[in-house]
This record gives C-alpha cells, sequence and structure tokens, in this order.
C-alpha cells in the first residue's frame, strides 16, 4: 500500500518563475492539504482540497494556488516565485472531513527560489 | 505570532531514561493535539494525540499530557531509545476537526546510547 508520494523530490527555481508540485494522496484517501515548512520552522497550512474543491485555506497569498483532480491527487501551484518562498512543501491526505481525521505526511519537496 | 510554541529547539537523553518534550500555547480555543516525529527526508508521521476533553492519553512507551490551565502539553518517552531520535513537533487543530493544524517549530530529540 503506497502511501503519500510527492514530486519532483528537489527543484530550483528563480525570482518570478511559476512552479507546479505534485501529491497522490495515500489509497482510500479523498481529502488533501498543503503545508510550507521553512528552514527551522514548523509546518505551516496553505490549503485543503476535498471533492476537487478548496475547502480551507492558512493565510498564505494569492500566489499559491492549488488543484484537486477526481482521482484525488492534486497539484500545489505558486506563481511569481519569491526568494522567500523557499522551502519544504509537505502534502498530506485523508479520509473525510467530518471531524479529525489522521493526516498522513509525504516526504516533501523541497523547492529552492535564486 | 506563534500560537504553539516548542521553546527548546533541542533535548539530548540517554538510553533509558525519560525524555520530556515541552510545548506551549496561546489560543485557549485550541481543543485538540497531536504530536508528530519526523525523520530527515521523511514527513512527518502522527506519533499521538490528546483531546481538551482529557489530561492524559498513553500509547505504549509514548504518554501525552495536558494542563489546559497552563495551556502546556508534554509528550513522556519512557524508556526513550536510539530509534526515537527524532525532530517532534507539537501541533494543534484550532477549530475541531478542521485538520487545519498549527505547528510548533520542533525539538530534535537526541538518544544517546
Amino acid at each position: 500500500d503506497a502511501g503519500v508520494t510527492q514530486s519532483p523530490t528537489h527543484l530550483i527555481k528563480t525570482r518570478g518563475q511559476q512552479v507546479t508540485l505534485r501529491c497522490s494522496p495515500k489509497s482510500g484517501h479523498d481529502t488533501v492539504s498543503w503545508y510550507q515548512q521553512a528552514l527551522g520552522q514548523g509546518p505551516q497550512f496553505i490549503f485543503q482540497y476535498y471533492e476537487e474543491e478548496e475547502r480551507q485555506r492558512g493565510n498564505f497569498p494569492d500566489r499559491f494556488s492549488g488543484h484537486q483532480f477526481p482521482n484525488y491527487s492534486s497539484e500545489l501551484n505558486v506563481n511569481a516565485l519569491l526568494l522567500g518562498d523557499s522551502a519544504l512543501y509537505l502534502c498530506a491526505s485523508s479520509l473525510g472531513l467530518l471531524g479529525y481525521n489522521e493526516q498522513f505526511f509525504g516526504p516533501g519537496t523541497r523547492l529552492t527560489v535564486l | 505570532d506563534q500560537q504553539v510554541k516548542q521553546n527548546s529547539p533541542s533535548l539530548s537523553v540517554q538510553e533509558g531514561r525519560i525524555s520530556i518534550l515541552n510545548c506551549d500555547y496561546t489560543n485557549s480555543m485550541f481543543d485538540y493535539f497531536l504530536w508528530y516525529k519526523k525523520y530527515p527526508a521523511e514527513g512527518p508521521t502522527f506519533l499521538i494525540s490528546i483531546s481538551s476533553i482529557k489530561d492524559k492519553n498513553e500509547d505504549g512507551r509514548f504518554t501525552v499530557f495536558l494542563n489546559k490551565s497552563a495551556k502546556h502539553l508534554s509528550l513522556h518517552i519512557v524508556p526513550s531509545q536510539p530509534g526515537d531520535s527524532a525532530v517532534y513537533f507539537c501541533a494543534a487543530d484550532p477549530q475541531g476537526g478542521s485538520e487545519k493544524l498549527v505547528f510548533g517549530k520542533g525539538t530534535k530529540l537526541t538518544v544517546n546510547p
């Protein structure tokens, strides 16, 4: 049973560029959340997708957008990259929205913005 | 403005002894707390959780204590093992099942053989 997978593992971009990160949830899970973990910090919630819609959003600008596909996989898009966007981006999946459901995290995508 | 604080960046203990990791929070509306463990190059792994209606939850060698009046929780690992060496994150769910977790900065635990 594959857990949460993310691609790519590492990515280097320059300021102003756009990036797309991908996530496949754990088998059977239908909800995907994205987190940003800057160096020396804990993960920060970006947004959550369920039934192909953004259900919750953290304090991130509109440059951060996402999508969820019918097979529950998800993409995180960041436009107009800034140096401060350099971080580890974590995807977490869970099943359902009612009550707290354990989130399983992927290994993350390390984004470096030069 | 950090709502979940882990004030010790690192902790070193001897194998077999107790490890105590601490976490403070500022928002009295938080009602569900979790601990995650993270190894290098891996995503965080859920360890144990506690609801605000309890003051203690045990799972094998791991026990989490919650002191709501002090807005403080702690994770006890007894006995500590070298394989427990990892970064431990305290997290809170601020909306009762929202899964919109608020994390602390983490504490790096090193268990020496």
